[in-house]
């Protein structure tokens, strides 16, 4: 069955250090992924989604940036981060046609 | 970035009752699915609809696919204290079949 790993669990950070979060599904085999952010009480805001290796869509323009070094692995960071930065940080994954997606536990980011 | 209109907000409700909140868009979509989402815990998939007219159930929570494309209903019969959460609806655009579009959340209290 397929599983999805989400690390850390919270963070927290000072103003202007970089960040890296760490996405990886086992179980299957090209997936997509994607990186939301949720605001305290809000809705989920994609941030950025790949259909394969290398290839990254960007739906909001921010200081945040992603990558997918591997098939399976999907990375948010950011060389400096800003107290907006703050929030819980869902990665999530999808195969098929029908674009199910299926999300991890969460990253409770707080940028102090 | 988009997001559906889902109804009501939020919802105070007594052990036992029924609930119903419903999304609605402006756009085609081509899937419906809902998701709970527990504090501190990414959403959970909870229904899928593929077509339109589609009504499915699972367990006490039922779901249909609007005729028109362009909204969907669910519907928690006999509620228990368990169904406390944040639901969301999030649907797969006509325009971008790539990316789920989610609605702005209803959060439901249930009371003893």
């Amino acid at each position: 069955s397929q599983t999805i790993h989400q690390w850390p669990a919270t963070l927290v950070q000072p103003v202007g250090s970089p960040l890296s979060l760490e996405c990886t599904v086992e179980g299957t085999s090209n997936p997509n992924l994607y990186w939301y952010r949720q605001a305290a009480g809000r809705g989920l805001q994609l941030l950025f989604y790949s259909v394969g290796i290398g290839q990254i869509s960007s739906e909001v323009p921010q200081n945040l940036s992603a990558s997918r070094p591997q098939d399976r692995q999907f990375i948010l960071s950011s060389k400096k981060l800003l107290l907006s930065d703050s929030g819980f940080y869902l990665c999530a994954w999808s195969v098929g046609q029908y674009n199910i997606q299926y999300f991890g536990a969460g990253t409770r980011l707080s940028v102090l | 970035g988009q997001q559906l209109n889902q109804s009501p907000q939020s919802m105070f409700i007594q052990e036992g009752e029924d609930v119903s909140m419903n999304c609605t868009s402006s756009s085609i979509f081509n899937t419906w699915l809902w998701y709970k989402q527990d504090p501190g815990e990414g959403p959970v998939l909870l229904i899928a609809l593929y077509k339109a007219g589609e009504l499915t159930s699972n367990g006490r929570l039922t779901a249909q696919f609007g005729i028109t494309r362009k909204d969907s209903f669910l519907n928690i019969s006999a509620s228990i204290p368990s169904d406390v959460g944040i639901y969301f609806c999030a649907g797969r655009p006509a325009y971008n079949t790539d990316k789920l579009i989610f609605g702005t959340g209803t959060r439901l209290q249930v009371f003893p």
